[in-house]
């Protein structure tokens, strides 16, 4: 299946600096990508939708001056957290949606592996 | 809100048939059933997709009756390395839409 990169896949960091990561797709290019926020035993909790060329949408009670996104490409997009908090800590994961594949119409959605970010 | 309800844990041993199902009364027309794996501190990673019918392939197998408003996942003879989250989802065929997480199945494995 397609792939997309996600990299650091774990920073700690003190409290207030900014931390960035970054989310590729390898073998495609999407227009869209996706990060969502998990927290231990919890599900995925969807925090913006990144376009290519556009400002990201953010889900409602997501920050967009702390969660900065930028998508300058068809293949990368960045999430930029800013002066961060211990409350920030949490596993951070990028999707991207492949829409060569599959049935017509039909797009399967690819996650990369995720970043454990540690805010000290 | 999560548009899928399916039962928080399973309990399997190795060489069993599982079967998760998963409700979703309020299917749309234009929605897909899709279900994603999950280990821990690891990303989703994608099983099966299907509208309608039966879909199979090397992974599982999705059953979905003809009123669309319940799916089953089927993992054949599970192994230990299969004890994961398994998540049912809705995915509208628009483009830029977000996949929407719900709690998702822990399946646990025993020899």
């Amino acid at each position: 299946g397609a792939v997309v990169s996600q990299h650091p896949s774990r920073v700690i960091c003190k409290s207030g600096t900014s931390v960035k990561i970054e989310c590729r797709s390898l073998d495609f290019q999407a227009t869209t990508m996706f990060w969502y926020r998990q927290f231990p035993k919890q599900s995925l909790m969807l925090m913006a939708t990144s376009n290519e060329g556009s400002k990201a949408t953010y889900e409602q009670g997501v920050e967009k001056d702390k969660f900065l996104i930028n998508h300058a490409s068809l293949t990368l997009s960045t999430l930029t957290v800013t002066s961060a908090h211990p409350e920030d800590s949490s596993f951070y994961i990028c999707s991207a949606r492949d829409g060569r594949g599959g049935a017509p119409g039909v797009n399967i959605q690819y996650f990369g592996a995720g970043t454990r970010l540690s805010v000290l | 809100l999560a548009k899928t309800t399916q039962p928080i844990s399973m309990d399997s041993y190795e060489g069993q048939e599982v079967n998760i199902t998963c409700s979703h009364n309020n299917i749309a027309t234009n929605d897909y059933i899709t279900w994603y794996q999950q280990f821990p501190s690891q990303g989703p990673r994608f099983i099966i997709q299907g509208y309608k019918t039966k879909v199979t392939n090397e992974v599982a197998s999705l059953f979905i009756p003809a009123d669309r408003k319940s799916s089953t996942l089927s993992l054949p003879r599970v192994s230990l390395s299969d004890t994961a989250v398994y998540y049912c989802l809705l995915w509208a065929n628009q483009a830029g839409t977000a996949l929407i997480f719900g709690k998702g199945t822990t399946l646990s494995v025993s020899s």
